[in-house]
């Protein structure tokens, strides 16, 4: 089946540097790609939807600036938290839809603390 | 605004009897609902889904009712297996964009 591979599963960065997480789809092409952030006992909250080739769309309170989302090829999205701080420090997971649309396959997680 | 809920935050079931997960919404442009379980620190894994034309979906111990007056769905699970014990989201789009709206979350405990 679909799978997407996300890196790093863990990370710890100081407070003020910027950190990418990479999602990548490897067996398909993955058109549209959401990214995910989910607090301890909380939902996953959508953070902002990205198609190849064009600006990511965020949702509201999210902070494009901050978060930044770049799709620049069918297989390979990536999410850059700049300046992180503490307040940052959260679960982040992207899922992936393909060209046709069925679907979505999740990542497995990028776990990000901030210190 | 929570569109999705799950009110139950944790479910604790004997091994071979039924779990049922239960799930509201609130948005009625949502027409195709998903449920995924989760284990910490891992994505979430698709179980089962079911569009808004239909009001029941069967797959092997999973099955999804929907009741679209209700803005409900349930998950049944059914024998339940100590295997299922996880996190179990519920989740909602609407048609024309692909945005998946979670519910918060159940925590499911299959004990022996």
């Amino acid at each position: 089946g679909a799978v997407v591979s996300q890196h790093p599963s863990r990370v710890i960065c100081k407070s003020g540097t910027s950190v990418k997480i990479e999602c990548r789809s490897l067996d398909f092409q993955a058109t549209t790609m959401f990214w995910y952030r989910q607090f301890p006992k909380q939902s996953l909250m959508l953070m902002a939807t990205s198609n190849e080739g064009s600006k990511a769309t965020y949702e509201q309170g999210v902070e494009k600036d901050k978060f930044l989302i770049n799709h620049a090829s069918l297989t390979l999205s990536t999410l850059t938290v700049t300046s992180a701080h503490p307040e940052d420090s959260s679960f982040y997971i992207c899922s992936a839809r393909d060209i046709q649309g069925v679907g979505y396959t999740f990542g497995s997680g990028t776990r990000l603390t901030v210190v | 605004d929570q569109q999705v809920k799950q009110n139950s935050p944790s479910l604790s079931v004997q091994e071979g009897r039924i779990s049922i997960l239960n799930c509201d919404y609130t948005n009625s442009m949502f027409d195709y609902f998903l449920w995924y379980k989760k284990y910490p620190a891992e994505g979430p894994t698709f179980l089962i889904s079911i569009s808004s034309i239909k009001d029941k979906n069967e797959d092997g111990r999973f099955t999804v009712f929907l009741n679209k007056s209700a803005k409900h769905l349930s998950l049944h699970i059914v024998p339940s297996q100590p295997g299922d014990s996880a996190v179990y989201f519920c989740a909602a789009s609407r048609y024309n964009t692909d945005k998946l709206i979670f519910g918060t979350g159940t925590r499911l405990q299959v004990f022996p």
